[in-house]
């Protein structure tokens, strides 16, 4: 089946690095993405990593992929005020552009 | 270069009325999909259009339709509108319609029901 699960919540202190973690259970997922969500505002991308890559890095951002245990993070480095937000997990589905989403995890990041 | 556009922002409606939600992707984007969320059920998949054809629908009742015209530009269309279709609806495009797509996101039309 399709599912996608966070945690709801994560604070953290300026300055400190974030982790947000994602599981999946579709396996034929190809495609993981993370997505930022600011307050009255849509989705924005953040990056997405192949299903046959482990990591990808992209300035702050690193993505962590485990396929094996269908388990997905991202980490933020030097976290700020500004990433405060709801992130959301999404993988990839065999229709297409179907997304599959996460319920999102708020980020509170503290001064 | 413009992202997605979607009008309009914030729309009130009451019970048993229709509405149409307009969504125009970014230039060169052919696929347009259709999400709605709510603080229930999350962001759920409503529909994609892809070259004027509906590609993939969700489970969602027959009130909820949409079409794409030949500029990519797409629709969505409630009827009968009920309380619970109160919801932010986001549009997504990309290049195509496929796996190694990424979408983008508009900042969607929030849609109040009284």
């Amino acid at each position: 089946g399709e599912d996608v699960e966070q945690s709801l919540f994560l604070s953290v202190r300026e300055g400190d690095s974030s982790v947000i973690n994602c599981t999946y259970t579709d396996s034929s997922s190809t495609y993981l993405y993370w997505y930022k969500q600011e307050p009255g505002a849509g989705l924005q991308l953040l990056t997405y990593i192949f299903s046959n890559m482990d990591m990808k890095q992209d300035q702050r951002l690193t993505v962590l992929l485990n396929k094996k245990d269908k388990h997905l993070s991202l980490r933020i480095a030097d976290t700020q005020t500004g990433d405060s937000a709801i992130y959301f997990c999404a993988e990839s589905t065999n229709q297409g552009g179907k997304l599959i989403f996460g319920q999102g995890t708020e980020l509170s990041v503290k001064p | 270069k413009a992202g997605v556009t979607q009008t309009p922002r914030y729309l009130i409606k009451t019970r048993g009325q229709q509405v149409t939600l307009s969504c125009s992707p970014i230039s060169g984007h052919r696929s347009v999909s259709w999400y709605q969320q709510t603080p229930g059920q999350g962001l759920q998949f409503l529909f994609e259009y892809f070259s004027e054809t509906q590609r993939n629908k969700g489970n969602f009742p027959g009130r909820f339709s949409g079409r794409q015209f030949s500029n990519s530009r797409s629709e969505m269309n409630v009827s009968t509108l009920e309380l619970g279709d109160s919801a932010l609806y986001l549009c997504a495009s990309s290049w195509a319609s496929g796996l190694d797509q990424p979408q983008h996101f508009g900042d969607g039309t929030r849609l109040s029901i009284l």
